[in-house]
């Protein structure tokens, strides 16, 4: 069992669906990213959320639209996505984004597949 | 430009020690942090470096210099749970960005 939650745990939806993944951190962390995972690759960074406000967005299409309602909550609203964003998202939150706030946590992440 | 080199796989026996090594190349320098990942799972913090040298927690050790960029993990007593993706990363310069290596697949044999 992980501190960070995320939900659903699977999703499957088509190309021109619109859904939304959930995480959800009681841990106190001010600092919360998305990131997606192919298999056999490492987590790859899409955005970042520092006290509520979105610190990075590494060029992620705009299908892809993060929210972060308040500081335990960050949301991923998915739009129009495309076959290859099939993949595990992953949330996971820090104390900060600074040196010494780290590490992260990962929640156990959605695994999404796209019909 | 940006790196992380891990060996990519690797193979030990149950009761052995291994150790899984990292080098890196990155702009700036916020701690060297080591996961595992079980196949379908999330990955799971094992440690933190920040300053040089050994630090230790139960049947795993971490090990980091800066001067050399360099870090390993160490795996004492392997049991086959074991068995994972381990990943090494850096925080770089841009505040709360992980810089992931390609992750070291550890099968651990009876």
């Amino acid at each position: 069992d992980t501190e960070v939650t995320q939900t659903p745990k699977h999703l499957v939806m088509g190309m021109t669906n619109k859904k939304s993944l959930k995480c959800e951190q009681h841990m106190g962390h001010r600092a919360m990213y998305w990131y997606k995972q192919k298999a056999k690759k490492p987590p790859e960074l899409m955005f970042v959320y520092s006290y509520e406000k979105l610190s990075i967005n590494e060029s992620v299409p705009s299908r892809f639209s993060p929210e972060c309602p308040n500081s335990s909550l960050l949301n991923l609203h998915l739009h129009a996505l495309q076959p290859e964003d099939s993949a595990l998202y992953l949330c996971a939150s820090s104390h900060g984004m600074g040196r010494g706030s780290q590490p992260q946590h990962f929640g156990d992440g959605t695994r999404l597949s796209i019909l | 430009g940006q790196n992380i080199d891990q060996p990519t796989e690797m193979t030990a026996t149950e009761g052995a020690i291994v150790q899984i090594n990292c080098t890196y190349q990155t702009s700036g320098f916020n701690g060297l942090f080591w996961y595992q990942q079980h196949a379908g799972e999330a990955p799971t913090f094992l440690s933190y470096n920040v300053l040089d040298g050994l630090e230790e927690k139960g049947r795993f050790s971490s090990f980091l210099s800066r001067s050399k960029g360099y870090s390993y993990l160490l795996l004492k007593e392997l049991q086959m749970k074991d068995s994972a993706s381990y990943l090494c990363a850096v925080g770089g310069n841009q505040g709360g960005k992980l810089i992931f290596g390609q992750g070291t697949e550890l099968s651990v044999k009876p």
